[in-house]
């Protein structure tokens, strides 16, 4: 079993339709848990971040965390085209310990919004 | 402000060649990571390094080297390019004090042939 599984999607919507983009991890350790935005041929770029259980709110943008279930979601309030892109969850440990903040990460889900 | 530098962006190697993956950062982080990134497979760790003179081995090391000998340097070594090795490589740092993040270099692709 992968540590982080990631819905593989790929995912395509309509412009103004709410997304929700999801993943599950095995590893009790985690805390930190991210979702990075890849566009094509770039590198990715950390979109959300949250510590153990509970939501973030940036925007359009939600981050939801539930340890006992182990899952970690992303909704995408009213998608745009510039939304368009590859979204890949991570977690880790921390930077302390033996983790030194390495992050495992899951498959991506490839999202279209199309006007 | 540059934050992680990848070089080349492009390569094509021929099967048993060599090359070197330059990565620099100007973030003064202590931490840095090599990933490489195949279709529909996510990021896989390379090696990683918390500090100039420190490296260790992630979930992927065969047929890599790396070496810190700065902060701000962290080379990535392909020793006899073998056709498993074309994908995509990502550079990225990350700051001690911060438990969440990396800052990616912008990857540089590479084909064996």
């Amino acid at each position: 079993q992968k540590e982080v599984e990631q819905d593989p999607g790929p995912l395509s919507v309509p412009e103004g339709a709410i997304v929700s983009l999801n993943c599950t991890y095995s590893n009790s350790a985690f805390q930190y848990f991210m979702w990075y935005r890849q566009y094509s041929r770039k590198g990715p770029e950390l979109l959300m971040y949250t510590y153990s259980s509970g939501n973030k709110e940036d925007g359009r943008f939600t981050a939801q965390v539930d340890k006992s279930s182990k899952y970690i979601s992303l909704f995408i309030r009213d998608s745009q085209p510039s939304d368009s892109a590859t979204y890949l969850c991570a977690s880790g440990s921390g930077a302390g310990g033996t983790s030194y903040g390495k992050l495992t990460f899951g498959q991506g889900t490839i999202l279209t919004v199309h006007p | 402000n540059a934050g992680v530098t990848q070089t080349p962006k492009f390569r094509i190697l021929k099967i048993g060649q060599s090359m070197t993956l330059q990565c620099t950062q100007d973030m003064n982080h202590n931490y840095m990571y090599w990933y490489r990134q195949d279709p529909g497979m996510g990021l896989k760790l390379i090696y990683y390094s918390v500090g100039a003179g420190i490296t260790d081995k992630g979930e992927v090391p065969n047929g890599y080297n790396v070496s810190r000998s700065t902060t701000e340097d962290f080379p990535l070594r392909l020793e006899l390019a073998a056709p498993s090795q074309t994908s995509v490589y990502f550079c990225a740092s990350s700051s001690t004090r911060q438990s969440y993040g990396y800052t990616f270099g912008s990857g540089t692709r590479l084909t064996v042939v």
